[in-house]
């Protein structure tokens, strides 16, 4: 059965710390990783991660797929409060099927 | 161009009733999704369609029925409504990139 598991499944942390999420997956048929934030309504694009090794980078945020170890991490440097949000991560198989986890909520502290 | 346009956003159903949440997107995306959402449980898929006339099931697809008649509507009809059926409910379309999402119905059944 195709999966999704997100670590931590919560975190808090001040304001300047860096944070790791980890998102690991079981997938027959694996297309693409996506990482997803969800503030208080729908969930936004982040990344899309398709091939290994190559970090996506978008300000603070970085991402990188290891394919081999099926896993992708998501960086935050120098967080912010406007960070605090539950982070998801899903895999694409190649039906366009969109699995998610269950997301990791980050607290940032002032 | 509007996206992915959720209807209503806010629903309250008594047992037993029917009821039909409309989604319609204008993007021409050929894959679109049914999610619901419950408190720590991430995103599950109830039901997806990768093209007109073409349905599948998800993780979670009881009590629930869709159809795909037109590339740009998706609905999504509770057939029989159950307190259990209390969740959010997203509404997603893509082509295999990343999937663009509605803002979501806050459904109640008491």
């Amino acid at each position: 059965e195709d999966k999704v598991v997100q670590s931590p499944l919560s975190l808090v942390v001040h304001e300047g710390d860096t944070v790791t999420l980890n998102c690991s997956y079981e997938v027959t048929n694996f297309r693409s990783l996506l990482w997803y934030k969800q503030e208080k309504k729908a969930p936004t694009f982040l990344f899309m991660l398709t091939s290994s090794g190559i970090e996506k980078k978008s300000g603070r945020l970085s991402s990188i797929l290891d394919k081999k170890e099926l896993f992708s991490i998501l960086n935050i440097t120098a967080t912010q409060t406007g960070d605090s949000a539950v982070y998801l991560c899903a895999f694409t198989s190649g039906t366009y099927k969109y699995i998610f986890g269950t997301g990791t909520r980050l607290k940032v502290l002032a | 161009n509007a996206g992915v346009t959720q209807t209503p956003k806010f629903q309250v159903l008594k047992t037993g009733q029917s009821m039909t949440l409309q989604c319609a997107q204008d993007m021409n995306h050929e894959y679109m999704s049914w999610y619901r959402q419950d408190p720590g449980m991430g995103l599950r898929l109830i039901h997806y369609s990768v093209g007109a006339g073409i349905t599948d099931q998800g993780e979670v697809p009881n009590g629930y029925n869709v159809s795909r008649s037109t590339t740009e509507d998706f609905p999504l009809r509770l057939l029989s409504a159950a307190p259990s059926q209390t969740s959010v409910y997203f509404c997603a379309g893509g082509r295999g990139t990343e999937a663009f999402f509605g803002q979501g119905t806050r459904l109640t059944v008491v």
